[in-house]
């Protein structure tokens, strides 16, 4: 079946370091890959999104591109904000039949202290 | 539009006691998706609706939890009787017909003592 692995946290940075938050993923077929942010007391709302093979997602100052040859969707912004602060999850969505939702990886929390 | 609405937003109870969560889609989504978050699991994907009609309910952990679309813009996912390893916090998304993005609500926060 779908999997998402992403690295464990809290992530904790300094203002203006750079960012990067590994995904990897387990799929059968051709996935659409994405990048959600949770701030605190919120829903989740959608960052970054790829499609296909070579893709480059980008939203806010995230980029994601999408790996196909390493199943990998690595999260990256070159220069963090206090108010980047919250959890970040990494999903795929299958390209097969029925697989309609969505599946998420643990999720990251990431800190930036000032 | 208000986005996808959940209620209550913190719900305490007892255990042994009936749940039940409430979602409003956003006016025009037809797909509707029940997330439960924990720190040991993540995100699981409970059950999904297209159409009002239930497509997957293989993460429903058990016959104690159920769920309903009685029509096109409301849910309702119902725990009876409530345990407390069902503290988590809930969520619910919707989706209009084009696929890819989903609109999350700010969630439901359930701790059962």
């Amino acid at each position: 079946g779908n999997s998402v692995t992403q690295m464990e946290g809290p992530v904790t940075l300094s203002e203006e370091a750079f960012l990067t938050i590994n995904c990897t993923y387990t799929a059968t077929g051709y996935p659409s890959l994405f990048w959600y942010v949770q701030y605190p007391g919120e829903g989740l709302q959608l960052l970054l999104k790829a499609t296909k093979a070579d893709d480059k997602g980008s939203n806010k100052g995230f980029e994601a591109t999408y790996r196909k040859e390493t199943t990998s969707f690595h999260l990256e912004k070159g220069s963090v904000q206090v108010s980047d602060s919250a959890v970040y999850f990494c999903a795929l969505r299958g390209s097969g039949g029925g697989a309609d939702g969505l599946t998420f990886g643990k999720g990251t929390h990431l800190i930036i202290q000032p | 539009d208000a986005g996808v609405i959940q209620s209550p937003r913190h719900e305490v109870t007892e255990m042994g006691q009936e749940v039940t969560l409430r979602c409003k889609l956003i006016s025009g989504h037809n797909s509707l998706f029940w997330y439960r978050q924990t720190m040991m699991r993540g995100l699981e994907l409970l059950i999904y609706f297209n159409n009002n009609v239930p497509i997957d309910d293989s993460g429903m952990p058990e016959d104690r939890f159920s769920a309903k679309m009685p029509n096109a813009s409301f849910s309702t996912l119902k725990i009876q009787p409530s345990e407390p390893r069902d503290s988590a916090v809930y969520f619910c998304a919707s989706r209009p017909g084009r696929p890819e993005k989903l609109f999350f609500g700010s969630g439901t926060q359930l701790s059962v003592l």
